[in-house]
């Protein structure tokens, strides 16, 4: 059964870092076409693809947050990791990771994590 | 990021069937048959629906249906059920500059 949790803080202050972590079971990121997206969405808003790292270490991201965005993954610990520098409170979001086998839709979600970018 | 655009809201009664839409560009949803649906309860994580414009995951009902045409993809409801209300999002691969993927606004569907 894959299952996938994400976690970290739930308030983190302006011009701060955001480190959030995708632990997950079920599946193996070393796994020939395996991979694991970021995505938010804001309160009252729509989704918002971030990024993704595939099995073969690809990387990919959104380009408008590039800039601020690093995505790793531990295969020893089943874990995906995101940083996000320099947060503002426009950043106030819901935060999932999503395995996607295929890579063309997101088939498993975590139940997300809310942060808030606040002083 | 442009993303690509549903109405904002769509309605029908229980039984009736319902179709929303998801328009993008000849860079996602055009060039690509890569769309997918996601249903999202209030307070919940999404749940895909449909992928790959027209097939369904084990497990979702088949009074879920999609289907492209050009740049628009659409998603119907047929057999409206009050466990349908909820938001839906249409997604697709992308080759433009915004990123590999692209979200829809999203569309809120009320079950009258």
């Amino acid at each position: 059964q894959v299952s996938l949790k994400e976690s970290g803080p739930a308030l983190v202050k302006p011009t701060q870092t955001l480190t959030l972590t995708c632990s997950f079971s079920g599946f193996s990121l070393n796994t020939n076409g395996m991979r694991v997206s970021w995505i938010r969405q804001p309160p009252g808003k729509a989704l918002e693809w971030l990024a993704r790292i595939d099995w073969d270490e690809d990387k990919f991201y959104s380009t408008s947050l590039k800039t601020r965005l690093t995505i790793s993954k531990d295969t020893s610990k089943n874990q995906v990791v995101l940083t996000m520098t320099n947060m503002d409170p426009v950043d106030t979001a819901t935060y999932y990771c999503a395995r996607a086998i295929s890579g063309t839709y997101f088939d498993d979600w975590g139940q997300g994590t809310l942060v808030t970018i606040s002083s | 990021q442009s993303a690509l655009t549903q109405p904002a809201s769509v309605s029908g009664s229980p039984g009736q069937s319902i179709t929303i839409s998801c328009t993008g560009t000849s860079s996602d949803v055009g060039g690509y048959n890569y769309v997918s649906w996601y249903q999202q309860h209030p307070g919940k994580a999404p749940k895909v629906m449909i992928y790959d414009v027209s097939n369904r995951p084990s497990g979702v009902s088949n009074r879920f249906s999609g289907s492209k045409s050009g740049n628009t993809a659409s998603l119907t409801i047929s057999g409206l059920q009050a466990e349908d209300e909820a938001d839906y999002y249409c997604s697709s691969y992308s080759s433009s500059t915004t990123g590999r993927y692209v979200f829809g606004t999203g569309t809120k569907v009320t079950v009258l």
